[in-house]
């Protein structure tokens, strides 16, 4: 199994671009989540889903976008990108209600 | 709401020492108490979760934490520091069965000396 794969694994954006990260899990867990991490800030729920077609938001949901389609996938959508979003963004996934989460490598991302 | 509070972002021990990482919380419902650990340039790997079954618990690497509900704590030792222990070490909460929420903790980075 390959886990929790997340692509890119470094993007510069300039302000106002667009973009999706990338998300995969082969391990048919039906939690997924994504988190921003930031100095001295630990991590922040975005974005979190519970199922295909299931998705809520998270404690910093303004800026990203969401869709589960189906169990494997989950991408998160910047849609005008802000230097704010300047981050690096994990994506996990867990079984259930994911009591245990598996995270992917991250993804550094720099909005200039 | 829930809240998770790590005290001191930075602890540094010697190798052989015991190491003790300080976790509280609060949660209105009965928690699901998680502690993470981060090496460098990596993702999150679980070390131990309470999910109120005993209140003491074993993970991995020697680490344990126990569940205090009178002090709201979920602290993390380990008897006897390794230089490989040297790492980001996070808390996150969870409210109980039928919520999905998780709240990290700012993490602790902890420095092991020689």
């Amino acid at each position: 199994n390959a886990g929790v794969t997340q692509t890119p694994k470094f993007q510069v954006l300039k302000t106002g671009q667009s973009m999706t990260l990338q998300c995969a899990q082969d391990m048919n867990h039906e939690y997924m989540s994504w988190y921003r991490q930031d100095p001295g800030m630990g991590l922040r729920l975005i974005h979190y889903s519970v199922g295909a077609g299931i998705t809520d938001q998270g404690e910093v949901p303004n800026g990203y976008n969401v869709s589960r389609s189906t169990t494997e996938d989950f991408p998160l959508r910047l849609l005008s990108a802000a230097p704010s979003q300047t981050s690096v963004y994990f994506c996990a996934s867990g079984a259930g209600g994911g009591e245990t989460q598996y995270f992917g490598p991250g993804t550094r991302l720099l909005v200039l | 709401a829930q809240s998770v509070t790590q005290l001191g972002s930075h602890v540094s021990v010697s190798e052989g020492a015991l190491v003790l990482l300080r976790c509280n919380y609060s949660s209105s419902v009965p928690p699901y108490l998680f502690w993470y650990v981060q090496y460098p340039n990596q993702g999150l790997q679980l070390l131990l979760k309470y999910t109120s079954a005993a209140t003491l618990v074993k993970g991995i690497n020697g680490f344990e934490a126990e569940f205090k509900k009178s002090e709201t704590s979920f602290h993390l030792t380990k008897p006897s520091a390794h230089m490989s222990d040297a790492a980001e070490y996070f808390c996150a909460v969870r409210g109980g069965s039928g919520t999905y929420k998780y709240i990290f903790g700012t993490g602790t980075r902890l420095k092991v000396l020689a």
